[in-house]
């Protein structure tokens, strides 16, 4: 595709269910980024792959959050067990090379409301 | 570690005039630097970016923004502002041997007819 898709774009669960986000990135792209964003609040880095490897995930906020990127591509965040202060928009962007000057392009998005 | 401050949580303009949208950061060593603009209901996009080289730089839809290491800021500028630019804008810095972005926590432009 031309971006960055998520799916799904909105996502509603009760406390306690996992959940599995999506992040499709731009063809080609080495590195992709996923990225938690609160209300009023710029994007807060969670972790990043370059190709399948995942590279730093120092920002995850605790175990229940785990991301894989099995064949470079495509990549799922996962939440088990959630709750209510994992409400939040969560962001995905991906970059052709990596690098720390390589601009990212992010994607829409997905909006998750744990009730 | 780094981190990005914009002093300010809104600033209004009125169109036409120009405008100034704020960002100081700290990092150890020498910073990339972006700036990142999001309308509502739509993800962020990608304005400009301070790699290297000359401390002026300019991006897209007219904006452009000056490295100032001394102070070290990057501040977002346009000449003459729209209505349509009103929007909300990120800074963001990453050092030249760190893993991540940090994201300051936005400015609202609200540019006034």
């Amino acid at each position: 595709g031309a971006g960055v898709s998520q799916s799904p774009r909105y996502k509603v669960t009760k406390r306690g269910q996992d959940v599995a986000l999506r992040c499709d990135p731009i063809s080609g792209h080495v590195s992709l980024y996923w990225y938690r964003q609160a209300l009023g609040q710029g994007p807060e880095f969670l972790t990043y792959f370059n190709y399948e490897a995942q590279q730093d995930k120092s920002g995850l906020p605790n175990d229940r959050f785990s991301a894989e990127r099995p064949e470079g591509s495509i990549s799922t965040l996962t939440i088990q067990r959630t709750e209510q202060r994992d409400s939040a928009m969560y962001r995905c962007a991906s970059s052709l090379e990596f690098g720390g000057g390589e601009t990212q392009y992010f994607g829409p998005g997905t909006r998750l409301l744990v009730l | 570690a780094q981190s990005v401050a914009q002093p300010e949580d809104q600033v209004n303009v009125a169109e036409g005039n120009p405008l100034t949208v704020k960002c100081t950061y700290s990092v150890s060593g020498n910073p990339y630097l972006f700036w990142y603009v999001q309308y509502p209901n739509r993800g962020l996009q990608f304005l400009l970016k301070y790699i290297t080289g000359d401390n002026l730089v300019k991006g897209s839809y007219g904006f452009e923004a000056e490295f100032n290491k001394s102070q070290t800021s990057f501040h977002l500028k346009k000449p003459s502002a729209l209505v349509s630019d009103s929007a909300l804008y990120f800074c963001a810095v990453r050092d030249i041997e760190g893993q991540n972005f940090v994201f300051g926590p936005g400015t609202r432009l609200s540019v006034l007819p």
